[in-house]
């Protein structure tokens, strides 16, 4: 089963900006678009991009993301309070025939 | 705006059949993908699988075929029937809209989702 990877922890000072990567392979990131949730403690992930740099209208330009090749990155610039919580990427494997999520980004403020 | 609800017994006893329901409102469920995604306690998020507003189904290998999808779109609702239960299936389930027909499952995302349900199997 394929395995999209994330650094498990990210840490940074209000107003700084920091950077979550997700790293792939061929068959997934390499090939297909990625999209990346946020889950504050205790609720339903949220979609934050979407199409490998797409935001919905709802969430504030802090948040952008990138791809090239087989990695992808979320980052966060301005980083607020309200910023703390659990980051996923997610993508389609072509080998898995379905949707693989990233191991997940804890993102503390400090 | 388009509000998922998951419902579904909090309790399953190990080899029974896990079922939730999703109902869907403020919004059509044609031309949508609908998906199922769990969560252990403390743990990451697995995909366990989509259908189609037409009944097509897909899911994840790794849960075998063990997994059943059915909809009603008259109801507005989905649902999913995880069969021969254990621990390792204690979990917070959600459902989520998984994209439009005019983009390929591929290249689509989840949104919105549920506020997700806690199913516990235990004896």
């Amino acid at each position: 089963q394929s395995v999209v990877t994330q650094p498990p922890s990210a840490s940074g000072t209000p107003g700084q900006r920091v950077t979550i990567s997700c790293s792939g392979s061929s068959s997934d990131i390499g090939f297909n678009t990625v999209n990346w949730y946020q889950q504050l403690p205790g609720t339903a992930p949220k979609l934050l991009i979407y199409s490998d740099n797409q935001r919905p209208s709802e969430v504030p330009d802090r948040f952008s993301g990138s791809k090239s090749g087989t990695s992808a990155s979320l980052a966060i610039s301005g980083l607020q309070s309200e910023d703390e919580a659990d980051y996923y990427c997610a993508t389609w494997d072509d080998s898995l025939s379905g949707y693989v999520f990233g191991t997940g980004t804890k993102v503390t403020v400090l | 705006q388009v509000q998922l609800q998951e419902s579904g017994p909090g309790l399953v006893k190990p080899s029974e059949t896990l079922s939730l329901t999703c109902t869907v409102s403020g919004g059509s469920m044609t031309n949508y993908y609908w998906s199922w995604i769990r969560q252990p306690p403390g743990k990451g998020l697995q995909w366990i699988g989509y259908i189609y507003y037409s009944g097509s189904t897909k899911h994840n290998p790794s849960l075998k075929s063990r997994v059943t999808m059915s909809i009603d779109t008259s109801k507005n609702q989905f649902s999913l029937k995880l069969s021969s239960v254990t621990a390792a299936d204690t979990a917070v389930y959600f459902c989520a809209r998984g994209g439009t027909v005019g983009i390929p499952a591929a290249n689509n995302w989840f949104d919105p989702w549920g506020q997700g349900t806690l199913v516990t199997v235990s004896a």
